[in-house]
């Protein structure tokens, strides 16, 4: 089945502990991408990737590092994590092979920073 | 940058009845992409409907059909024959043809359905 996997789901975490979310997907996209989801604010993109070891800032990019060593992988890296990063994060892929602009997502990954 | 517009923070229908949600948004590229997404309470992200710039048929899945004014700038949902299952938060999103690969969303409107 074609998915984009994130991991973990839910995570209370606290201030200053660095935590990764993990993102996979298995469609041989070339794109991938990070978003978080907050009240009234809609999705805003965090950073993206546009291949292997390509990367670069979305609009919301402070306080988060991302890495694409592997096409299937882009892990989301928070390496203080501080409250105002609590939200629903969102990793997303494409394929300029479709022509249709469309964004895979996963699943989501909800985390709270105390 | 271009920007969406969703104006209505909540909207409520009845069961089997039509609601439209509006979109309005702002770009200066003439042929580019817009979508609908639907993020029932599961919070998976499901794509409802898409529709192309350069294509002036309004696009069409199943009870969801879209009102698609390009002058205007305005892309509204139709839902017909609300169902339960309908209930969700739903964005609004634009990506231009040329310029990569990020959606530019809404802040997205709540439906509520009631029996």
């Amino acid at each position: 089945e074609a998915q984009v996997t994130q991991n973990p789901r839910y995570l209370i975490t606290v201030t200053g502990k660095k935590l990764t979310v993990t993102c996979s997907q298995n469609m041989n996209h070339e794109y991938m991408s990070w978003y978080r989801q907050d009240p009234g604010l809609g999705l805003r993109q965090i950073y993206y990737s546009m291949n292997v070891e390509v990367t670069d800032k979305g609009d919301v990019p402070e306080g988060y590092k991302v890495s694409r060593k592997e096409k299937r992988n882009f892990p989301l890296i928070l390496e203080s994590p501080s409250p105002n990063q609590t939200s629903l994060y969102f990793c997303a892929s494409s394929t300029p092979a479709l022509n249709t602009g469309e964004l895979f997502f996963g699943e989501g990954s909800r985390l709270t920073v105390l | 940058a271009q920007t969406v517009t969703q104006s209505q923070p909540e909207m409520s229908v009845q069961e089997a009845e039509t609601v439209t949600l509006s979109c309005t948004y702002d770009t200066s590229e003439s042929d580019y992409y817009l979508f609908w997404y639907k993020q029932p309470p599961s919070r998976q992200m499901i794509l409802v409907i898409r529709q192309e710039a350069y294509k002036q048929q309004n696009a069409t899945e199943n009870r969801f059909s879209v009102n698609f004014q390009k002058a205007a700038k305005s892309f509204s949902l139709k839902i017909s024959d609300s169902q339960l299952g309908d209930a969700a938060m739903y964005f609004c999103a634009y990506k231009g043809r040329n310029s990569g690969y990020a959606l530019n969303f809404g802040k997205g409107t709540s439906l509520l359905v009631t029996p």
